[in-house]
């Protein structure tokens, strides 16, 4: 079975300061995928990254970076001069093809993010 | 440019009560999914369809019923509603299995 940990349920920070999500994962497939996805008050869900198990390089888009390590079986999500816009639920997500096919993501319960203007 | 529609956005149910929530999609997608989004649980996998015709189990799926007769909807059914099955539920499309999402607005259902 995969399973995918956020143990920030829920995080606070000030306008224009740095925050870390964490995400851990677990599972027996070689060959996986990880995404994250984030969800603003409005409710609906928009995708941010996906990643490969083969493809550890860090990741950067504008103001997001990802660390994917794949020796903790972590995929960071870092958020650089925070903005209130930040304020959302961020999920992260393992899709892993052993367990029932690549179509059964797993989602982890996603942290909170409140950005304090 | 639509992306994925879902209907309604809000319901409430009587218990005992059934319904169809509809899910469309305009981007030619093979994957479609249904979700339920609870407190504290994150997002779980009712159903979901590889094709037009078929559909399987998800992590989640008693009490509910689905079909995919045409690609572009995937209709999911409470035949009997339960004060458990109060959530936001969220369909989804994807291109193949492992790639990005694209998400519903969701919808709201009570069941009372």
């Amino acid at each position: 079975a995969q399973k995918v940990t956020q143990a920030q349920t829920e995080i606070s920070v000030v306008e224009k300061e740095d925050v870390t999500l964490d995400c851990v994962y677990e599972t027996r497939d070689t060959t996986y995928y990880l995404f994250w996805y984030k969800q603003p008050p409005s409710g609906e869900l928009v995708f941010l990254i996906r990643r490969n198990s083969f493809d550890e390089q860090n990741e950067i888009s504008g103001r997001y970076s990802w660390n994917f390590q794949k020796s903790t079986s972590s995929f960071n999500f870092t958020i650089t001069a925070s903005q209130v816009v930040d304020s959302a639920v961020y999920f992260c997500a393992l899709s892993g093809g052993k367990s029932g096919g690549y179509q059964k993501v797993t989602f982890g319960i996603g942290t909170k993010l409140q950005v304090i203007p | 440019n639509a992306g994925v529609t879902q209907t309604p956005k809000f319901r409430v149910l009587k218990t005992g009560q059934s319904m169809t929530l509809l899910c469309a999609q305009d981007m030619n997608h093979e994957y479609m999914y249904w979700y339920r989004q609870d407190p504290g649980m994150g997002l779980r996998l009712i159903h979901y369809s590889v094709g037009e015709g078929t559909t399987a189990k998800g992590e989640v799926p008693d009490g509910y019923n689905v079909s995919r007769l045409k690609k572009q909807n995937f209709l999911l059914g409470l035949e009997s509603a339960a004060p458990s099955q109060t959530s936001v539920y969220f369909c989804a499309s994807s291109y193949l299995g492992n790639t990005e999402a694209f998400f519903g607005q969701g919808t709201r259902l009570t069941v009372v």
